[in-house]
């Protein structure tokens, strides 16, 4: 079945430094990759997507890119902000269904 | 404005007791779910629905019913619940068209079972 595999927090950075999160993922046919946003006490955003390969998502300054080829989705951003802390998701819709599978979660924590 | 609703939003209750945690949606959305999420597992999947009348299990079912007799609501159901089902729960909803189908998410439900 599908999984997704997104590396362990927490995650604690200043304000400015660059982030990234790594996630990769085991599908069948041609996925749909996400990345979605939790911030403290709310309910789950999207924050980008992708849905071929080689696709590059973009939101809010950050970026993710499907790389079939090392079955990968990892999410940067090139300066953090205080407001950028919370949890990101990973997450995939197989070619064949709207079930999502996420990863794990990663907590991010930005100190001014 | 578009938006997943779910109520109650916080819920503290004893094993055995019935309870109902309900879901609805305003954008004429097929495809609802509910999910349950808890750390170190992310969200995992608990049923799904394709549309009115229409629901299968996700990865987690045990534990749990839903029902869909409006396109609208979809109302998760623990008849008997238990400790084990403690946790953070999301409704979410999406269009069935196409290949890319973002899903809207509701505010979450924090459900304790003592």
């Amino acid at each position: 079945g599908n999984s997704v595999t997104q590396m362990e927090g927490p995650v604690t950075l200043s304000e400015e430094a660059f982030l990234t999160i790594n996630c990769t993922y085991t599908a069948t046919g041609y996925p749909s990759l996400f990345w979605y946003v939790q911030y403290p006490g709310e309910g789950l955003q999207l924050l980008l997507k992708a849905t071929k390969a080689d696709d590059k998502g973009s939101n809010k300054g950050f970026e993710a890119t499907y790389r079939k080829e090392t079955t990968s989705f990892h999410l940067e951003k090139g300066s953090v902000q205080v407001s950028d802390s919370a949890v990101y998701f990973c997450a995939l819709s197989g070619s064949n269904d709207y079930k999502l599978s996420f990863g794990a979660g990663t907590t991010v924590t930005v100190r001014a | 404005e578009a938006q997943v609703t779910q109520n109650p939003r916080y819920l503290i209750t004893v094993t055995g007791k019935k309870l109902t945690v309900t879901c609805s949606q305003n954008m004429n959305h097929e495809y609802m779910s509910w999910y349950r999420q808890d750390p170190g597992l992310g969200l995992r999947q608990i049923y799904y629905s394709m549309n009115v009348e229409v629901t299968d299990k996700g990865d987690v079912p045990e534990g749990y019913k839903v029902s869909r007799k409006e396109k609208r609501n979809f109302p998760l159901i623990l008849e008997s619940p238990s400790p084990n089902q403690t946790s953070l729960y999301f409704c979410a909803s999406t269009q069935l068209a196409g290949h890319y189908n973002e899903q809207f998410f509701g505010p979450g439900t924090r459900l304790t079972v003592l």
